[in-house]
């Protein structure tokens, strides 16, 4: 059963406009949910956070939007830049004890230049 | 600051065979987690540490895989005998305090993972 769901494998964009990437779930009980990039051949690597009792955060070129009744999570990239070219995974904690993470599949994003 | 260390990077074995993987967390990160990535998908959790205590290791499949942290710092995830199946990329992170959702100071630091490839 998968639990948190990006629905799209692939995403292409040109530079200098925005990226939406989706991501829905389905657990009622997460309350914590974040965006991890990650570039062949390296580790994931944070970007951003928002937890339950927010439906934005923002931080430069990057915006996270939660909608909690649709259970859908977003993430925006305006203006997106070819350095932005990487597989976007979305996640999501529920705390009870271990606060361990559940990940979607991933989209990919390339940025066309 | 140091990131998540974890060695070997790239890792060959034939099915049967043992492997052994290496990881040292962020100082002063008293949580470590490991995980596999199987290509195509995403993370999924093998096993949390809280210091040298486990706190999660449900999804581990224990008759084939053990982890350790005895001294709470750095730790190591084993495979033993591996199978074809276990082909992978093994991601360690390390967070500060989980819990506090919110604070930030749970946010997961992912090291380069080691990619286990078995014949």
């Amino acid at each position: 059963d998968q639990q948190v769901k990006q629905n799209s494998p692939s995403l292409s964009v040109q530079e200098g406009r925005i990226s939406i990437l989706n991501c829905d779930y389905t657990n009622s009980m997460f309350d914590y949910f974040l965006w991890y990039k990650k570039y062949p051949a390296e580790g994931p690597t944070f970007l951003i956070s928002i937890s339950s009792i927010k439906d934005k955060n923002e931080d430069g070129r990057f915006t996270v939007f939660l909608n909690k009744s649709a259970k859908h999570l977003s993430l925006h990239i305006v203006p997106s830049q070819p350095g932005d070219s990487a597989v976007y995974f979305c996640a999501a904690s529920a705390g009870g004890g271990t606060y361990k993470y559940i990940f979607g599949t991933g989209t990919r994003l390339k940025v066309l230049a | 600051e140091a990131g998540v260390a974890q060695s070997p990077r790239y890792k060959i074995i034939e099915k049967r065979q043992s492997v052994a993987f290496w990881c040292n967390p962020i100082s002063g990160h008293a949580t470590l987690y490991w995980y596999q990535q199987i290509l195509g998908q995403g993370p999924k959790l093998l096993i949390q540490f809280q210091n040298n205590g486990v706190v999660d290791d449900s999804q581990l499949p224990k008759d084939r895989f053990s982890a350790e942290r005895l001294k709470g710092v750095d730790s190591t995830l084993k495979i033993q005998p591996a199978k074809l199946e276990d082909s992978a990329v093994y991601l360690c992170a390390s967070s500060l305090e989980p819990g506090t959702s919110g604070s930030g100071t749970d946010t997961q630091y992912f090291g380069p993972g080691t990619r286990l490839t078995v014949l």
